[in-house]
């Protein structure tokens, strides 16, 4: 299947400070990316919808200008959390797909705001 | 509105059969997928139905009922790597992923 990188792992920052995940897809163009952040136990929540191009559109209650999107190409995709909060530590996971594929899902990257 | 319905956790013994269920009720139907996510790890994916009946991926099975809004995931000869949790999704009309709460699966020697 499709391989679907991020970056960092894992990071642990200061309040206040901003932090940039990447995604990238390592063997096919995506379109379409999707950023999600889950909470210990529950299930995955859908942040925005990165195409590639254009303007990610955010989820319901996702803050657009506390978490920047960019989609500059067809193989990458960043997430920027911005003054980051312990409240949004989180693994944020990114998948990249399109409507004829499965999504694919990067591994993950824990974040732990201090 | 969207709403996926599955089990939150259930327990099985190693070497068992185990199925998972999931009813959905979604903005139109464009496929139903199964992920697997081991705590700490992203999902990894599992099966896909588009029409009705049932997809046999070695010991895993899924199976799909459009008109009753309903799948199963069916796990044969169950491993204890196997313990994890077991997410039902659904793509509506517009192509986007409704996520269920996701299914807790012990397995116990």
């Amino acid at each position: 299947g499709a391989v679907v990188s991020q970056h960092p792992s894992w990071v642990i920052c200061k309040s206040g400070t901003s932090v940039k995940i990447e995604c990238r897809s390592l063997d096919f163009q995506a379109t379409t990316m999707f950023w999600y952040r889950q909470f210990p136990k529950q299930s995955l929540m859908l942040m925005a919808t990165s195409n590639e191009g254009s303007k990610a559109t955010y989820e319901q209650g996702v803050e657009k200008d506390k978490f920047l999107i960019n989609h500059a190409s067809l193989t990458l995709s960043t997430l920027t959390v911005t003054s980051a909060h312990p409240e949004d530590s989180s693994f944020y996971i990114c998948s990249a797909g399109s409507q004829e594929l499965e999504q694919y899902f990067g591994p993950g990257t824990r974040l732990t705001v201090t | 509105g969207q709403n996926i319905d599955q089990p939150t956790e259930m327990t099985a013994t190693e070497g068992a059969i185990v199925q998972i269920n999931c009813t959905y009720q979604t903005s139109g139907f464009n496929g139903l997928f199964w992920y697997q996510q081991h705590a700490g790890e992203a999902p990894t994916f599992l099966s896909y139905n588009v029409l009705d009946g049932l997809e046999e991926k070695g010991r895993f099975s899924s199976f799909l009922s459009r008109s009753k809004g309903y799948s199963y995931l069916l796990l044969k000869e169950l491993q204890m790597k196997d313990s994890a949790s077991y997410l039902c999704a659904v793509r509506d009309s517009n192509y986007q992923l409704i996520w269920g709460a996701g299914t807790k699966l012990i397995i116990k020697p």
